[in-house]
């Protein structure tokens, strides 16, 4: 299986401010047909998982552009330029080159 | 808009049976790759299984394999997961999600308690 270990586990931030989630797998995520499928996972208190970025760098309908994603191979970041309130939560990132696997999560605090 | 609803969740005993039900509408419910991921506090996300778009491909993860089985109705815009011989540590929040790729919309999740 694929290991996917996310850092910080824990992220307090200022509003305002910026963050940065890591994500590192345990093998290359380039899949055979040349796309890289990790995606980037938002989990606000009480709600499912909602699909922020999807293969590396692109935002899923309606998600702002504060969120970016970036990385290659096995080495991935998430950022958010500015973090507002409603981004509380935990962030996921999740690989399905290979059968399907998530990082522990990371949980987005305010300060 | 897409929506799935989960449902069949509940309190089960060891060794007992469960059949989860995932409504889906709002899209072409056949076009979709669709999967079964269930969450614990303690494990995180864990992904359980997923099908192709006409049920001929079918893939569960390891910890289930023999004992649950994902299946598809395409006439009816539903998913299903057949759990069997339950055990303690299959309690978790199941939630079905479509994409195979990218899981792009999730349900609301149903609970599953597996205890004596």
């Amino acid at each position: 299986d694929i290991v996917m270990t996310q850092t910080p586990l824990s992220s307090p931030v200022t509003l305002g401010q910026p963050a940065s989630i890591s994500c590192r797998s345990s093998q290359s995520l380039v899949h055979s047909d040349g796309n890289t499928y990790l995606s980037w996972l938002q989990q606000r208190p009480g709600q499912p998982p909602r699909l922020l970025i999807y293969k590396i760098s692109n935002r899923f309908s309606g998600v702002p552009d504060r969120f970016s994603g970036s990385g290659a191979g096995t080495d991935f970041t998430l950022k958010i330029s500015r973090v507002e309130a409603e981004d509380v939560g935990v962030y996921y990132c999740m690989q399905a080159t290979h059968f399907p696997t998530f990082g522990q999560g990371t949980r987005l605090e305010i300060k | 808009e897409v929506q799935l609803v989960e449902s069949g969740g509940g309190l089960v005993q060891p060794g007992g049976s469960l059949r989860l039900s995932c409504a889906a509408s709002g899209f072409t419910f056949s076009d979709y790759w669709l999967n079964w991921v269930r969450q614990t506090p303690a494990k995180g996300l864990e992904w359980v299984a997923n099908i192709n778009q006409d049920g001929s491909e079918k893939y569960h993860v390891d910890s289930v394999k023999g004992r649950f089985t994902i299946s598809r109705d395409n006439a009816k815009n539903s998913l299903f997961l057949q759990m069997n011989s339950l055990r303690v540590e299959d309690t978790a929040v199941y939630y079905c999600a479509r994409g195979g790729t990218s899981s792009t919309y999730w349900g609301q999740g149903t609970l599953v308690t597996v205890s004596s």
